[in-house]
């Protein structure tokens, strides 16, 4: 159980494009879900964190309009990187935290690779 | 801000060795998670330490949370090749709830 899935897997965009990442909870329910960006080496980094129904909570220095955060169910949370440019090339990785249960468990999802030439 | 700080950056042993690494946090931390990132995969929980002084073993490994609640680390006893990965902790302070992670430890084991 608490099998978290990321899709797309890899993904590689132009310059200006948008890229929709989405991260589902497959077999539980969570009110709260949490983005991380991961640079090579290196650790993850809260973006922003994602409630059902509310605006996302976004982290200093993250720019709102840029990454764009919907939590439309309690089974799917989406990120958005509008306008993207090779500096948001990145591992991008989602965490759903179970409605039901121990509160502190955060389950990870596979990550989502994306290159912007 | 909060910072959680993490030693050694990569750790390299020969099979059968033991294993260490610390995590330091600038506050109090109200709990503090270890996971587990295997080459191209993604953070898998390991375990969650809450209480001062706290002394948890899985198996091999065992995890400590310091009496001030504001150091912690994970002891591997000879390790294998499936030991191999990185290693963060993430601390979790009073106030907010949210987790900061340590920059990890990669480990590589030679058999």
């Amino acid at each position: 159980g608490a099998v978290v899935s990321q899709h797309p897997s890899r993904v590689i965009c132009k310059s200006g494009t948008s890229v929709k990442i989405e991260c589902r909870s497959l077999d539980f329910q969570a009110t709260t879900m949490f983005w991380y960006r991961q640079f090579p080496k290196k650790s993850l980094m809260l973006m922003a964190t994602s409630n059902e129904g509310s605006k996302a909570t976004y982290e200093q220095g993250v720019e709102k309009d840029k990454f764009l955060i919907n939590h439309a169910s309690l089974t799917l949370s989406t990120l958005t990187v509008t306008s993207a440019h090779p500096e948001d090339s990145s591992f991008y990785i989602c965490s759903a935290r179970p409605l039901a249960g121990l509160t502190y468990e955060q389950y990870f999802g596979p990550g989502t690779r994306l290159t912007v030439t | 801000g909060q910072q959680v700080m993490q030693i050694p950056q990569y750790q390299h042993v020969q099979e059968g060795e033991d294993f260490t690494t610390y995590c330091n946090s600038s506050t109090t931390l109200s709990n503090i998670q270890w996971y587990k990132q295997r080459p191209g995969g993604h953070p898998v929980f390991l375990i969650q330490l809450v209480k001062s002084g706290e002394v948890k073993k899985q198996k091999r490994l065992t995890f400590q949370f310091g009496e001030a609640k504001k150091n912690s680390s994970l002891h591997i006893t000879a390790t294998q090749t499936t030991d191999v990965g990185t290693y963060f902790c993430a601390g979790r302070n009073n106030q907010g709830g949210k987790l900061i992670f340590g920059q990890g430890t990669e480990l590589s084991v030679k058999p």
